[in-house]
């Protein structure tokens, strides 16, 4: 069965050092999503991606985040001056593209710990 | 803006049957998800509703009411296996984020 993957698995950083977050999105999938945990939390949107461009994005997503695909199978995140409380789970999900209700496939995450 | 309800945490035995209740405000609506998820772990998809009614997935099972604003996931024939979190999830008209309630930590005992 086909899978969102994403690396790395645990992302270790400094404070005000920029991440980039990986994910390989289920192939014919065409709307791409990034959520984030913080321990003991809620799962909180941060943005959603379609058509090469974001198609929405939450208050959480400033300008400290910026979203890409630099290929046809990579989607990134990328975290440009860390701070402690950007540390957090971050989930990369997809949906197949249609204007059916689908479920979204969550990735198993990249665990980033800012320091 | 959205809320969603659900209770912190639950405890049930193995071999019984769990009712986790979900209740939301939205400022539209196109859709009601459940998910299941282990500590540490990604969400996994259980079930989704769109129209009222029952949902029926082998053990789970998961209930719509739109008009109250209310949703509940059955889990039969429990296994210790199902400890986990259950988070309910609102997808808003328009759009095709999701927004999570906090979870409902649900604890199987033998």
């Amino acid at each position: 069965e086909p899978e969102v993957t994403q690396t790395p698995s645990h992302q270790v950083t400094q404070m005000g050092q920029e991440v980039i977050l990986r994910c390989v999105p289920i192939s014919n999938h065409l709307y791409f999503y990034w959520y984030r945990q913080i321990l003991g939390q809620k799962v909180e949107f941060l943005v959603s991606f379609y058509n090469n461009e974001i198609s929405e994005k939450s208050e959480i997503f400033d300008d400290q985040f910026s979203v890409e695909r630099p290929d046809g199978s990579n989607f990134t995140l990328k975290i440009r001056s860390t701070k402690l409380e950007d540390s957090a789970m971050y989930f990369c999900a997809s949906t197949p593209g249609g204007g059916s209700v689908h479920e979204q496939y969550f990735g198993p995450g990249t665990r980033l710990t800012v320091t | 803006g959205q809320n969603i309800d659900q209770p912190t945490e639950m405890t049930a035995t193995e071999g019984a049957i769990v009712q986790i209740n979900c209740t939301y405000q939205t400022s539209g609506f196109n859709g009601l998800f459940w998910y299941q998820q282990h500590a540490g772990e990604a969400p996994t998809f259980l079930s989704y509703n769109v129209l009222d009614g029952l949902e029926e997935k082998g053990r789970f099972s998961s209930f719509l009411s739109r008009s109250k604003g209310y949703s509940y996931l059955l889990l039969k024939e429990l296994q210790m296996k199902d400890s986990a979190s259950y988070l309910c999830a609102v997808r808003p008209t328009g759009r095709r984020a999701l927004t999570f309630g906090s979870g409902t930590r649900l604890q199987v005992q033998p």
